[in-house]
């Protein structure tokens, strides 16, 4: 089984700021079969970008989604104040990154 | 609108049984595989198992394999997540979720989420 690490653990950043997550895979994940998602407190997931570059829809252009093989990467060009939630990452139909919370500086 | 609509929280002794539903509206039911998620307190998602129901084709995470029976009513758009004996690790928020293309594809839309607590 592919395990899924995501870094770092929390990011303290301000509105405007840049976000960069990772997502490190073990094992090289199959044609970008990587989807990452956001949840907010008390709400479930939502789905932000499939095919590891692709956006859901309804998502904002200030979510963009990179990588390949085993090393992929979630950036949030300038944060919002609705942007402050934990992201997890996902292969496809399997495990899920530990999450990486994003927080207000 | 694409719904997922999951059933209320349940508070449950160790050792009893439960089955909790998910039903689907607004898109055609038996055209998406269902998959469920848990969140433990305070813990990230953990991928357990996803169910076709126009066929009940079924997959499990090995972690959820023979704990937990993933099953499907297509005449009624419900799919459902079930225990035969609880335990106390159990208590978790239960999350469906319709699959985007196969039976390995990105989770588009979820369900509200199904708090279930197992406590003596």
């Amino acid at each position: 089984e592919i395990v899924l690490t995501q870094s770092p653990g929390t990011l303290s950043l301000s509105p405007g700021e840049r976000a960069t997550l990772s997502c490190r895979a073990s094992q090289s994940v199959n044609s970008g079969y990587l989807a990452w998602y956001q949840q907010k407190p008390g709400q479930a997931p939502r789905l932000l970008m499939y095919g590891a570059s692709s956006r859901a829809t309804g998502i904002p252009d200030r979510f963009s989604g990179s990588g390949s093989g085993t090393d992929f990467t979630l950036t949030i060009s300038r944060l919002e104040p609705e942007d402050f939630a934990v992201y997890y990452c996902q292969q496809y139909g399997t495990s899920f990154g530990g999450g990486t919370k994003v927080e207000i500086k | 609108e694409v719904q997922l609509v999951q059933s209320g929280a349940e508070v449950k002794k160790p050792g009893e049984s439960l089955k909790i539903s998910c039903r689907g509206s607004g898109y055609s039911f038996t055209s998406f595989w269902i998959g469920w998620v848990r969140q433990m307190p305070g813990k990230g998602l953990e991928w357990m198992g996803i169910i076709h129901p126009s066929d009940s084709d079924t997959r499990y995470s090995p972690s959820f394999q023979g704990q937990v029976t993933i099953s499907a009513d297509k005449s009624i758009s419900t799919a459902y997540l079930q225990w035969n004996s609880l335990q106390a690790s159990d208590s978790a928020m239960y999350y469906c979720a319709r699959s985007l293309g196969t039976s390995s594809s990105a989770l588009d839309y979820w369900g509200q989420g199904t708090l279930v607590t197992v406590s003596s």
